[in-house]
């Protein structure tokens, strides 16, 4: 099935640093979601964004609906431990209930 | 409970073993979806009811998959014949009339051997 192109795949950082990564679609999508999963759970939402050009914040987390509507990003400051897991966007279209999800980025904090 | 809860977390099951997933959504939430994610990669629609209704079965892979809810409450995803292939994390989400986006459960993890 369809996947939304995600980037990076994975990132090795350093507590502290700031985290940017973003979801690439060739369709136009009405509402972009961020996701985090940590390892034998479900995703837990981070950001919802339901209009073009909107920029939405989480504590250290913000995240923008690309004007185009094709696409989004998500952007953490200050990285700490809890952040590690993977990142997923997900989008929908109008008048439709399921979510197309990206490939997903794995945040790793190098000691 | 207060989440969305499945059941059995893990499930081994022998290559053309039918398996049952079960799923309870969170109280009164009238819709409920099931995803199914394969290792490394991010969840993949498979069927969405609104109470008892299967509005969208559109993701389901083959005429080997069939979800039921019917009565709106508990769901219920059932592989026939299992192939090696069908290992994966099954995901069921619910959200209800005053959330914007579903919540998920921690998800069935089925190994087929």
């Amino acid at each position: 099935g369809q996947q939304l192109n995600q980037s990076p795949q994975s990132m090795f950082i350093q507590e502290g640093e700031d985290v940017s990564m973003n979801c690439t679609s060739s369709s136009i999508f009405n509402t972009w979601l961020w996701y985090k999963q940590d390892p034998g759970e479900g995703p837990v939402l981070l950001i919802a964004l339901y209009k073009a050009g909107e920029l939405t914040s989480n504590g250290r987390l913000t995240a923008q609906f690309g004007i185009t509507r094709k696409d989004s990003f998500l952007n953490i400051s200050a990285s700490i431990p809890s952040d590690v897991g993977i990142y997923f966007c997900a989008g929908r279209y109008i008048g439709n209930e399921k979510l197309t999800f990206g490939t997903g980025t794995r945040l790793t904090i190098i000691p | 409970g207060a989440g969305v809860s499945q059941s059995p977390r893990y499930k081994v099951a022998k290559r053309g073993q039918d398996v049952a997933l079960r799923c309870d959504p969170i109280s009164g939430h009238v819709s409920l979806f099931w995803y199914q994610q394969a290792l490394g990669q991010g969840p993949e629609f498979l069927t969405y009811f609104q109470n008892e209704a299967q509005l969208d079965k559109s993701g389901l892979p083959s005429d080997r998959f069939f979800a039921e809810r019917p009565e709106g409450s508990v769901s219920t995803l059932k592989i026939q014949r299992t192939q090696q292939e069908d290992s994966a994390v099954y995901l069921c989400a619910s959200n209800g009339p005053g959330d914007t986006e579903a919540f998920f459960g921690q998800g069935t993890r089925l190994t087929v051997v």
